[in-house]
């Protein structure tokens, strides 16, 4: 069971340059989100997705684009990059229909210099 | 807009003995999550509750779901030094789709 599977795992980037961190899950289910955790605080929610073709933003969403053209992916976009978004980023996702319960992937650690 | 509170920030403990955490919020949750995040990986689900005043078991850790529905508590018996990690609560605000995370409670254990 693969579950929720994020590439990559670590990542170094220059101030500017723009990537996708991928998240793909194979469990059907409808909602996927992104968080990013920060040194001293919890997770806080970057963008988040009820189902494909719908997106709506978290609470930290600036500097970040998301789509989801499928059920199963939902990449995170940074265009470009500023040091302020050195961070580990979570994907998530949960069944909803009445199931609440979030499933995380094992993370992308970012630096950006 | 929502937070999540969780209480105590770190607590050490020798192996053996119970833990209690909580975590409370300003407004009313439907459901409650706990987690436990171990260094370099991603949290994994521990408990969820759905119902006030419910009271679910997984193993050697108890939660419960506060009858107010703005708090819940999370109880590990008999730790171990595995137990070592960091604990969070988390729920979708009431309404709506985003899951608020509280900031986690570090348990450290020595044997």
């Amino acid at each position: 069971n693969a579950g929720v599977t994020q590439t990559p795992k670590f990542q170094v980037l220059k101030t500017g340059q723009s990537m996708t961190l991928q998240c793909a899950q194979d469990m059907n289910h409808e909602y996927m989100s992104w968080y990013r955790q920060d040194p001293g605080m919890g997770l806080r929610l970057i963008h988040y997705s009820v189902g494909a073709g719908i997106t709506d933003q978290g609470e930290v969403p600036n500097g970040y684009n998301v789509s989801r053209s499928t059920t199963e992916d939902f990449p995170l976009r940074l265009l470009s990059a500023a040091p302020s978004q050195t961070s580990v980023y979570f994907c998530a996702s949960s069944p909803d229909q009445g199931n609440r319960e979030l499933f995380f992937g094992e993370g992308s650690r970012l630096t950006v210099l | 807009g929502q937070q999540l509170n969780q209480s105590p920030q770190s607590m050490f403990i020798q192996e053996g003995e119970d833990v209690s955490m909580n975590c409370t919020s300003s407004s009313i949750f439907n459901t409650w999550l706990w987690y436990k995040q171990d260094p370099g990986e991603g949290p994994v689900l521990l408990i969820a509750l759905y119902k006030a005043g419910e009271l679910t078991s997984n193993g050697r850790l108890t939660a419960q779901f506060g009858i107010t529905r703005k708090d819940s508590f999370l109880n590990i018996s008999a730790s171990i030094p595995s137990d070592v990690g960091i604990y969070f609560c988390a729920g979708p605000g009431s309404g709506t789709y985003k899951y608020i995370f509280g900031t986690g409670t570090r348990l450290k254990v020595l044997a």
